[in-house]
Parts: C-alpha cells; sequence; structure tokens
C-alpha cells in the first residue's frame, strides 16, 4: 500500500500567514489522484482539494493544491482564524486508499 | 439537505460484534459508492470498507474477513458488520459518501458513531 507523509506535523504560524503543507507518497500516485481535507477538534473532516488541485464545492479560493507523481502542497495563501486545524492528504489511485498521519496548524 | 447519520456504536468485548447503519438523506443514495473511514483519538484516518452503487465491496487488509459492508438501496442505507472486534478496533466510524462513482475520495461525511472495544 502507498503510505503518505505529511510535513511538518505542527506549524505555527499567525492569521493572515502563508501556510505549506507537504504530502509525499512512497511510491507515485496514479493519475494525481490525491485529495486534502481539513478537520477541526470535535468534528469529521471536510474535503477541500481532489484531483490534486481542484477545490472542492464552497472551498475558498485561498487554498490551493499542487504536485504530481510523489510529491503534494496543500497551501494557504493567507490564513483566517477559521484555518487553523489538521490537515490531511490521502490518495485514491491505488487500493487501499491511505490517508497521512496529518499536519496540525496552530497559532502562533 | 445532504445528510448522513451514523447509529449502532457502543462498547463491546474482545471478539464481540457489532452492527453500524448509517441513513442517508438529500441525495440518490443508490447512484454512489459508500464507504467506511474510521479514527482512534488522536490519530488519523483508515478506510475500512467501500461499496459500490452495484454492491462490489472493498476491504483492507487489516479488517478482511472481520468487517462486512452491505447497503439497502430501497432504504437508503449502509450497514457494517464487524465480527471479532478486538482493542485496535477501537475508533469513531464516519459513513462516508464517495463524490464520484470509482473515484474514492470522500465529499460527505456524517458526524460519526464511536465503537470501543474492551472487557
Amino acid at each position: 500500500e502507498i503510505v503518505l507523509t505529511q510535513s511538518p506535523g505542527t506549524l505555527s504560524l499567525s492569521p493572515g500567514e502563508r501556510a505549506t503543507l507537504s504530502c509525499r507518497a512512497s511510491q507515485s500516485v496514479s493519475s494525481s489522484y490525491l485529495a486534502w481535507y481539513q478537520q477541526k477538534p470535535g468534528q469529521a473532516p471536510r474535503l477541500l482539494i481532489y484531483g490534486a488541485s481542484i477545490r472542492a464545492t464552497d472551498i475558498p479560493d485561498r487554498f490551493s493544491g499542487s504536485g504530481s507523481g510523489t510529491d503534494f502542497t496543500l497551501t494557504i495563501s493567507r490564513l483566517e482564524p477559521e484555518d487553523f486545524a489538521v490537515y490531511y492528504c490521502q490518495q485514491y489511485g491505488n487500493s487501499p486508499v491511505t490517508f497521512g498521519q496529518g499536519t496540525r496548524l496552530e497559532i502562533k | 439537505e445532504v445528510q448522513l447519520v451514523e447509529s449502532g456504536g457502543g462498547l463491546v468485548q474482545p471478539g464481540g460484534s457489532l452492527r453500524l447503519s448509517c441513513a442517508a438523506s438529500g441525495f440518490t443514495f443508490s447512484n454512489f459508492d459508500m464507504h467506511w473511514v474510521r479514527q482512534a483519538t488522536g490519530k488519523s484516518l483508515e478506510w475500512v470498507s467501500g461499496i459500490g452503487a452495484a454492491g462490489d465491496a472493498n476491504y483492507p487488509g487489516s479488517v478482511k474477513g472481520r468487517f462486512t459492508i452491505s447497503r439497502e438501496n430501497a432504504k437508503n442505507s449502509l450497514y457494517l458488520q464487524m465480527n471479532s472486534l478486538r482493542a485496535g478496533d477501537t475508533a469513531v466510524y464516519y459513513c462516508v459518501r464517495g463524490a464520484v462513482r470509482a473515484y474514492w475520495y470522500f465529499d460527505i461525511w456524517g458526524r460519526g458513531t464511536l465503537v470501543s472495544v474492551s472487557s
């Protein structure tokens, strides 16, 4: 199975700053079948990005995804207070689908 | 409103069984692949089963042979039968919708139901 490694484990930034989150796969992800999710405490995850770079419905354009092959990035251009949460990447190009261990984005 | 509501979680002894249910509303249930994803406290997410619109089921190795996913389209319902439960199966179990048939990323999530396996 494909192992996804996210870095950093924790990212401390201030509102208004730019956040860059990384997701690295143990082998190439077919056709950029990579998604990103946001999870806030006590809530279910929310889909942000699929196909590596396509924003899901109602996701603000400050969220963007990029990458291919084994290296993918989620960028939040200007952090809003509501963006501080845990972010997970997921590959769905190979079975079983797998998730990264998460990056916690916290307020500095 | 598109919604998924899980039920059936609880405390069960190791080796026991539990059946989870998920009630779907607000969309044409029969047109979508459906899945269960679990999350142990403080841990990441783990896909545990998926079923296609036609009823074809898939599992990861960690639960294959112990868990059975099924669906009843006429009742807009998804189920997960869990047998031979272990402590490592303790988690919140989410019912989730596959966003596009055959592409297993997940656009709708329920609130989850907690399964605790302990003596």
